[in-house]
């Protein structure tokens, strides 16, 4: 099966960095992605991650541990418009896509 | 060139009717999968639909039914709504290929039942 958890919220200072953790249980593990969703928006792809290690994506980066099963996602020099839910998603070797609950990032002036 | 689209983009229903709702997936994909997002929780997966079969399927009753077109296009159906359904319906499009494809999701279908 497939479980993954994340905070449910989490604040920030507008220039500052905020990291987002997330832990995952999947069976054929093919994968962590992270979306970010605007309130009443659609998701929006920000990264993915199948090797262990760190992707850099200009203020963007996510981080992949398979072995503890964990992942992070690190936003640098907050904006008021990283303002969003952040989706930590594992992909199955089956094509399921699993979501976490999101994490409610609020970027304070 | 069009991203993927949804319709209705709102609508409401009663307990006990039953409701289509329409996905066309981005230009170039052929996977389509359906989510259900309650408020303030992350999407929950329903379904999803290859060369017109569905060939995964999350925790959800038979209620739940859908269906994909020779283009691609998909439908859900939900029988006998119940309130707990009330939900924005969320239809992602991925492209052809093995391995982890980025899911391209449309705006939604944002779904009351009274």
């Amino acid at each position: 099966g497939q479980n993954i958890d994340q905070p449910t919220e989490m604040t920030a200072t507008e220039g500052a960095i905020v990291q987002i953790n997330c832990t995952y249980q999947t069976s054929g593990f093919n994968g962590l992605f992270w979306y970010q969703q605007h309130a009443g928006e659609a998701p929006t792809f920000l990264s993915y991650n199948v090797l262990d290690g760190l992707e850099e994506k200009g203020r963007f980066s996510s981080f992949l541990s398979r072995s503890k099963g964990y992942s992070y996602l690190l936003l640098k020099e907050l904006q008021m418009k990283d303002s969003a839910s952040y989706l930590c998603g594992s992909y199955n070797q089956g094509g399921k896509l699993i979501f976490g609950q999101g994490t409610e990032l609020s970027v304070k002036p | 060139d069009a991203g993927v689209t949804q319709s209705p983009t709102h609508l409401i229903k009663t307990r006990g009717q039953q409701v289509t709702l329409r996905c066309s997936p981005k230009s170039g994909h052929d996977t389509v999968s359906w989510y259900q997002q309650a408020l303030g929780q992350g999407p929950q997966f329903i379904f999803q639909y290859y060369e017109e079969e569905e060939r995964q399927r999350g925790n959800f009753p038979d209620r739940f039914s859908g269906h994909q077109f020779p283009n691609y296009s998909s439908e859900l159906n939900v029988n006998a709504l119940l309130l707990g359904d009330s939900a924005l319906y969320l239809c992602a499009s991925s492209p052809p290929g093995s391995g982890a494809n980025v899911l391209t999701f449309g705006a939604g279908s944002r779904l009351t039942v009274l």
